[in-house]
């Protein structure tokens, strides 16, 4: 089965500054989909970026973006020029490709808090 | 985007009684669906996959007598709490999957917060 690790349970970042958030994850599949979902104080999940394994390329959006090493299995967040309204809990996730039906597998999360 | 509804957004309920969920989704049609429960301060844990049509395939340790999902239309899936007790108060979040989604996204309804008096 698919774990995935995230070992920050909390982090803080200087609004404006920059913050990476870690993520491992353990697979024998060579396809798979990693994720980073935000969590605001609403609950609603929100899919900040994501990437497809066979990808080389890390994915950004436009101040999000990942650190992607398959080989080592990690997959990293970083936010660029951090701002009040990114605080929240952040889940690193797993999605493996291998079937239409296969769910999404979570990490404990890490709690983002930005001070002004 | 893709949406997906999930109704009621939260619901107060006494214990031994039945609580149902639903999670529609309203702009596509959902191939499988997938129920998740948040612990506070904890990550989603999933339930149970269902896929249209078909009986719901339950994680070890989650009791499907108690927790009923049925899958019964592309865009309809609902979650029923039976016998609901305080121990099963929690935030329960539905996924769902459209076949015509790339890059393997899933969408997530804006949850339901249980709680069992």
């Amino acid at each position: 089965a698919q774990t995935v690790t995230q070992s920050q349970p909390e982090m803080s970042v200087q609004e404006a500054e920059t913050v990476t958030l870690s993520c491992t994850y353990d697979t024998s599949e060579s396809d798979y989909y990693l994720f980073w979902y935000k969590q605001p104080p609403s609950r609603q999940m929100i899919l900040v970026i994501r990437q497809e394994a066979y990808k080389q390329q890390n994915a950004t959006e436009n101040r999000f973006s990942v650190n992607f090493q398959k080989a080592a299995k990690s997959f990293s967040l970083k936010i660029s020029d951090s701002q009040l309204g990114d605080a929240a809990m952040y889940f690193c996730a797993y999605r493996s490709a291998i079937a239409g039906n296969t769910p999404l597998v979570f990490g404990k999360g890490t709690r983002l808090s930005v001070i002004a | 985007g893709a949406v997906v509804s999930q109704h009621p957004s939260w619901v107060i309920c006494k214990s031994g009684t039945s609580v149902k969920i639903e999670c529609r989704s309203l702009d596509f049609q959902a191939t499988t669906m997938f129920w998740y429960r948040q612990f506070p301060k904890q990550s989603l844990m999933l339930m149970a996959t269902s896929n249209e049509g078909s009986k719901a395939t339950y994680e070890q340790g989650v009791e499907k007598d108690k927790f009923l999902i049925n899958h019964a239309s592309l865009t309809l899936s609902t979650l029923t709490v039976t016998s609901a007790h305080p121990e099963d108060s929690s935030f329960y979040i539905c996924s769902a999957r459209s076949r015509l989604a790339g890059a393997g996204e899933l969408f997530f309804g804006e949850g339901s917060r249980l709680t069992v008096l």
